[in-house]
């Protein structure tokens, strides 16, 4: 089992760039969900798809983000145009069931937007 | 909106000590409870789940859940240097929305 993994682990780009995570969730898990993290505000849930379909994505901040689940084993999340305050942790995780947590985690992307 | 409160610490114990971290939750129809450890720059990972009323253990971990006072909480015996973290409290509720809202953690650290 390898685990959620999310790539890049860094970003840093310049306000008004395009920014494109990917994250590949656990081989069968039908639950896939886009949390970003800061200090000021924890731990945020962005969107929840749940087999590949999106079913919350009360948690996007603005236009600017887009998520989209094309198949099982893909995800990404987008932000265009970037600003300096969408710096923070990007986090995917995945979960095999709607009544069975917990969420698996990917290490993070950190991004910096300059 | 549904909340989890959780006093942001930092919680400073002695190794061998016992620490004791808490979390409120403001839906009453919340069902299952988490709690997650984060080491810094890392990922949260489990390490207990409750899902009815009372303790359960595992290990030095136990969680204990009221679910009348709406709070649950994550007791550490033992506490050792490697236990420094924050821990997060998530909670899902039941009726269709299985979406955990999560606190925002308190920090523990356990000095030698």
């Amino acid at each position: 089992d390898a685990g959620v993994i999310q790539s890049p682990r860094h970003e840093v780009t310049e306000m008004g760039q395009e920014v494109t995570l990917r994250c590949k969730p656990i081989s069968g898990h039908n639950s896939l969900f886009w949390y970003r993290q800061t200090m000021m505000r924890g731990l945020e849930l962005l969107i929840y798809f749940n087999n590949n379909v999106p079913i919350d994505d009360s948690g996007m901040p603005e236009d600017r983000f887009s998520a989209k689940m094309p198949n099982a084993s893909f995800s990404t999340l987008k932000i265009q145009p970037s600003e300096p305050r969408d710096s923070a942790v990007y986090f995917c995780a995945s979960s095999g069931s709607r009544d069975t947590f917990p969420l698996h985690f990917g290490n993070g992307t950190r991004l910096t937007v300059t | 909106q549904k909340e989890v409160e959780q006093n942001s610490g930092p919680l400073s114990v002695p190794e061998g000590a016992i620490a004791s971290l808490n979390c409120t939750y403001s839906d009453r129809v919340s069902q299952s409870f988490f709690w997650y450890r984060q080491y810094s720059g890392k990922s949260p990972e489990l390490i207990m789940s409750i899902y009815s009323n009372g303790d359960k253990e595992d290990g030095r971990f136990t969680a204990q859940l009221n679910k009348a006072s709406q709070y649950v909480s994550l007791l550490i015996r033992d506490s050792q240097p490697s236990d420094s973290a924050t821990y997060l409290c998530a909670v899902t509720a039941s009726g269709g929305s299985y979406i955990p809202t999560f606190g925002r953690g308190t920090s523990l650290i356990v000095h030698p």
